[in-house]
């Protein structure tokens, strides 16, 4: 099925560093959503965006909505060692229930 | 807080088995998501229930796989037979409704069953 382009696929930072991600996509998405994963469980929601534009935060997480509805980018700041996991975008159309993934971003953060 | 319940939380099976998962949704959530997950992917969705009903079964490999929500609350996801393939994550979602109109409608999702078929 269809998933989003995400990137980086992975990524290595040292701790208090800050990082961003960030998700595309060739057609247009009334909502966008950023989930966090961790080894054998499931995806846990960090932000959900609902306008063109939006910038919303979630302690140290920032996501915005892009303004042409084809982008989403993720910034955590000052990041931890339990940041470690891997994000995942996923974007909803109008009118409909379904969740399009990305293939997530894997985090890793050096002490 | 509220969490979606699924268990096994681990399945071991041979090929050409039956295997069953088991979820338990939010309570109060009308619609529930079976989710498919390979390794190294995003979920992709199995099929949708909206109280008991399927909503959509569209990706459902509809000849081995079977899903049921028959009192509109709990669900149970059958493969039968299994097959190398089927080896991923199995993970349940629900949110408070899935009618098309409220795009806003949230998803939350359980911790998954992790299926290894030998």
């Amino acid at each position: 099925g269809q998933q989003l382009n995400q990137s980086p696929q992975s990524m290595f930072i040292q701790e208090g560093e800050d990082v961003s991600m960030n998700c595309t996509s060739s057609s247009i998405f009334n909502t966008w959503l950023w989930y966090k994963q961790d080894p054998g469980e499931g995806p846990v929601l960090l932000i959900a965006l609902y306008k063109a534009g939006e910038l919303t935060s979630n302690g140290r997480l920032t996501a915005q909505f892009g303004i042409t509805r084809k982008d989403s980018f993720l910034n955590i700041s000052a990041s931890i060692p339990s940041d470690v996991g891997i994000y995942f975008c996923a974007g909803q159309r109008a009118g409909s229930y379904q969740l399009t993934f990305g293939k997530g971003t894997k985090l890793s953060v050096i002490p | 807080e509220a969490e979606v319940a699924q268990s096994p939380r681990y399945k071991i099976t041979e090929k050409s088995q039956a295997v069953a998962f088991w979820c338990d949704p939010i309570s109060g959530h009308a619609t529930l998501y079976w989710y498919r997950q390979i390794l190294g992917q995003g979920p992709e969705l199995l099929v949708q229930f909206q109280d008991e009903s399927v909503v959509d079964d569209s990706q459902l490999p509809k000849d081995r796989f079977s899903a049921e929500r028959l009192k509109g609350v709990d669900s149970t996801l059958k493969i039968q037979p299994a097959e190398l393939g089927d080896s991923a994550m199995y993970l349940c979602a629900s949110s408070e409704t899935g009618t098309s109109a409220l795009s806003t409608d949230t998803q939350y999702f359980g911790p998954g069953t992790r299926l290894t078929v030998l």
